[in-house]
């Protein structure tokens, strides 16, 4: 079955650097990858998608990478706010539904 | 702008009992979704719904859990009698479209306790 792994349950970074944020995924080739956000007791909130075609994808300070050989898509949060700080999922569509990794919680310090 | 919404926001239940969650998915879409999250676990997916159907369900997904469109607006999952791991937040999620690419808009939760 597919797996996603997120690169570590907890990462903290000092505000104003870039948060770079890991995940891999087996046993699957998806044609897309998405990234959400989740706050403590909330719904994921969708972030960015990016297709398999695509090599990159940026939105203000975020910046998603999908590298298909490597199984492997790679968030960045540039200019890191503490209010940056949360659950990043990955995720990956399978028909009509997601499949989700556990997820990596960002601490962005003050 | 428009977003998914869920009642009760919590809910506390005696083991055997059942529950119904209830969802208010974004008005112009038509495939609806329930995910659920243990406390410190992942969202797992349980069910999608479209065109008063399910078109899919996990393991999760047992005799227990039912799912309905009673009218045109609420979306509903309903645990005919609740165990003790049944404890965990209920996410309802709906999209306009499903395939490749399509987003899906996720509720705040309920968060379901059973004892």
């Amino acid at each position: 079955s597919q797996k996603i792994e997120q690169n570590s349950e907890a990462l903290n970074i000092q505000e104003g650097k870039t948060a770079t944020l890991t995940c891999n995924y087996t046993n699957y080739s998806p044609a897309y990858l998405q990234w959400y956000r989740q706050d403590p007791g909330r719904g994921p909130v969708f972030l960015l998608l990016i297709r398999e075609n695509e090599k990159e994808k940026r939105k203000e300070r975020l910046k998603v990478t999908f590298d298909t050989t490597l199984k492997q898509s790679l968030f960045h949060i540039t200019a890191s706010q503490p209010a940056d700080s949360a659950t990043y999922l990955c995720a990956l569509d399978r028909d009509d539904k997601i499949i989700f990794g556990k997820g990596t919680r960002l601490h962005i310090l003050p | 702008e428009p977003e998914v919404t869920q009642t009760p926001s919590h809910q506390v239940t005696q083991m055997g009992q059942e529950v119904i969650l209830r969802c208010v998915p974004i008005s112009n879409h038509l495939y609806f979704y329930w995910y659920r999250q243990i406390l410190g676990q992942k969202v797992e997916f349980l069910v999608s719904f479209y065109n008063n159907e399910i078109s899919e369900k996990s393991e999760i997904f047992d005799d227990q859990f039912s799912v309905e469109r009673p009218d045109g607006s609420n979306f509903t999952l309903k645990i005919r009698s609740t165990k003790l791991e049944d404890s965990a937040m209920y996410f309802c999620a709906s999209s306009e479209l499903v395939g490749v690419g399509e987003t899906q808009y996720f509720g705040p939760g309920t968060r379901l306790l059973v004892l």
